[in-house]
């Protein structure tokens, strides 16, 4: 089992829905990292959390530490929202990170 | 734009050659990771250099190395490559330690074909 799953692996969605993408990790953590990886493959890191909710902009991430498990919404979602969504999280005092396997979300017109 | 640099941005080389991947950090950031990521695999994460030394070391194979210069630019090196390294390279930056919970800067990466 990995340490870290993700789901769905793959998402459609029509323009304007809302979006929800599940994390559950089964160690203990320092912190939370949702990253965002377009397809020219580039990476930006949307979000680090280890408690509560942080949002930006359209984008809310929310962790609960009790059940292991976070959640990044997307409100009105708009087709260059379309790119693979990944949660990563750091362990104890190391500061790598161990990811899951991503994922895809494709938003129509 | 991160801040972060990586370069070649593309490189394909035969089997048992040797090739060095550079990545430049954020200005100001002491702290470099270096993470590979494969269809098969996904993102691993391979090494992670502070102030010039070695922090922590990941899933790296032992034909690959890398190290922290000076100026804190990284280089990791693969050597004898197998078609199986064929992947995306990245380079993250960091501020420092903080026991972990620490916002890391991805740079483009450098994608590796191996043929």
């Amino acid at each position: 089992k990995n340490e870290v799953e993700q789901s769905p692996q793959n998402l459609t969605a029509q323009e304007g829905e809302f979006i929800t993408i599940n994390c559950s990790y089964s160690v203990g953590i320092s912190a939370l990292h949702w990253l965002q990886q377009h397809p020219g493959g580039g990476i930006v890191s949307l979000f680090m959390l280890s408690s509560g909710k942080k949002k930006h902009g359209r984008l809310i991430a929310t962790i609960n530490i009790q059940e292991k498990h976070s959640s990044l919404h997307i409100t009105a979602s708009h087709p260059r929202d379309s790119a693979v969504y990944i949660c990563a999280v750091s362990q104890g005092g190391s500061e790598k990170l161990v990811f899951g396997k991503g994922t895809k979300l494709t938003v129509n017109p | 734009d991160s801040g972060v640099t990586q370069t070649p941005k593309h490189l394909i080389t035969a089997t048992g050659q040797r090739v060095t991947l550079r990545c430049s950090p954020r200005s100001g950031d002491l702290s470099v990771y270096w993470y590979q990521q494969s269809l098969d695999q996904g993102l691993q994460f391979l090494i992670q250099y502070y102030n010039g030394e070695e922090r922590a070391k990941g899933n790296i194979l032992e034909r690959f190395s890398a190290q922290q210069f000076p100026d804190l630019h990284s280089e990791l090196n693969l050597s004898s490559l197998e078609l199986g390294d064929s992947a995306l390279y990245f380079c993250a930056s960091s501020a420092g330690t903080s026991g972990g919970a620490v916002e890391q800067y991805f740079g483009p990466g450098t994608r590796l074909t191996v043929t």
